[in-house]
C-alpha cells in the first residue's frame, strides 16, 4: 500500500514567521512531488512542484526534496493570514498516467 | 471561461436518481481526471483519461460511469448512489504527465 503521510495539524504560525510542513512517502519509485493549497470549501490549487533533490524556491515558498529519506517539505516564509489553508502533498510515479497519491493534508493557521 | 470548469457546483439527489457531472477544460490539456474528496480523507483518484482513452479505473463502483467524448470534456454519470457517496467531486486536467489543475468541484449530497 503506497502511502503519503502528513501531520494533520493544525499548525499555528504567527504572522511573519516561517511555516514548515513535512510529507513522507512510502513508494521509492515516486519521481514527481507537488504541493497544493486548499482553502476551506474550495478546490486544490497547485503552488509548487519539485522533481530533483534539493531546494526549489518560488516567491515565499520553498520546496525541499530528499529522495533518499523519502520526504518532501514546504517552507512558507513571512507567513500571512491569507496563507491559512490546508496544504496537500502529492506524489507521482514518473511512468504512470496521473496516479497522484495525496496525503490527507496539513491545516495551517496564521495568527495575526 | 478559463481553466477548468465544473457544473453543477452543488447537487442533491436521491438514491434512485440519475444525474451527470460535467467538466470542461480550456487549457489545451490532453489528460483529464476525476477525484473524490470526502471529509478528513485524502483525495481519491477515480478515473484517468489520456487522449480520450481511459487509462485508469481505480476500483470505482459501477454506479459511477465516466465518459470522455473529447480531450476537453469529461462527464461522470451517477445512478443508484448511496449516502456514503456524498463528497466533493473534483475534475482535473494536465498536459501529458505534468502538473494537474483542478476545477472548483461539485458538492454532491445523496439522500
Amino acid at each position: 500500500q503506497k502511502e503519503v503521510e502528513q501531520n494533520s495539524g493544525p499548525l499555528s504560525v504567527p504572522e511573519g514567521a516561517i511555516a514548515s510542513l513535512n510529507c513522507t512517502y512510502s513508494d521509492r519509485g515516486s519521481q514527481s512531488f507537488f504541493w497544493y493549497r486548499q482553502y476551506s470549501g474550495k478546490s486544490p490549487e497547485l503552488i509548487m512542484f519539485i522533481y530533483s533533490n534539493g531546494d526549489k524556491e518560488d516567491g515565499r515558498f520553498t520546496a525541499q526534496l530528499n529522495k533518499a529519506s523519502q520526504y518532501v517539505s514546504l517552507l512558507i516564509r513571512d507567513s500571512q493570514p491569507s496563507d491559512s489553508a490546508t496544504y496537500l502533498c502529492a506524489v507521482k510515479e514518473d511512468d504512470s498516467w496521473g496516479k497522484l497519491q495525496f496525503g490527507a493534508g496539513t491545516q495551517v493557521v496564521v495568527t495575526p | 471561461e478559463t481553466g477548468v470548469t465544473q457544473t453543477p457546483r452543488h447537487l442533491v439527489m436521491g438514491m434512485t436518481n440519475k444525474k451527470s457531472l460535467k467538466c470542461e477544460q480550456h487549457l489545451g490539456h490532453n489528460a483529464m481526471y476525476w477525484y473524490k474528496q470526502s471529509a478528513k480523507k485524502p483525495l481519491e483518484l477515480m478515473f484517468v483519461y489520456n487522449f480520450k482513452e481511459q487509462t485508469e479505473n481505480n476500483s470505482v463502483p459501477s454506479r459511477f460511469s465516466p465518459e470522455c467524448p473529447n480531450s476537453s470534456h469529461l462527464f461522470l454519470h451517477l445512478h443508484t448512489l448511496q449516502p456514503e457517496d456524498s463528497a466533493l467531486y473534483l475534475c482535473a486536467s494536465s498536459r501529458e504527465r505534468n502538473e494537474q489543475f483542478f476545477g472548483p468541484g461539485t458538492r454532491l449530497t445523496v439522500l
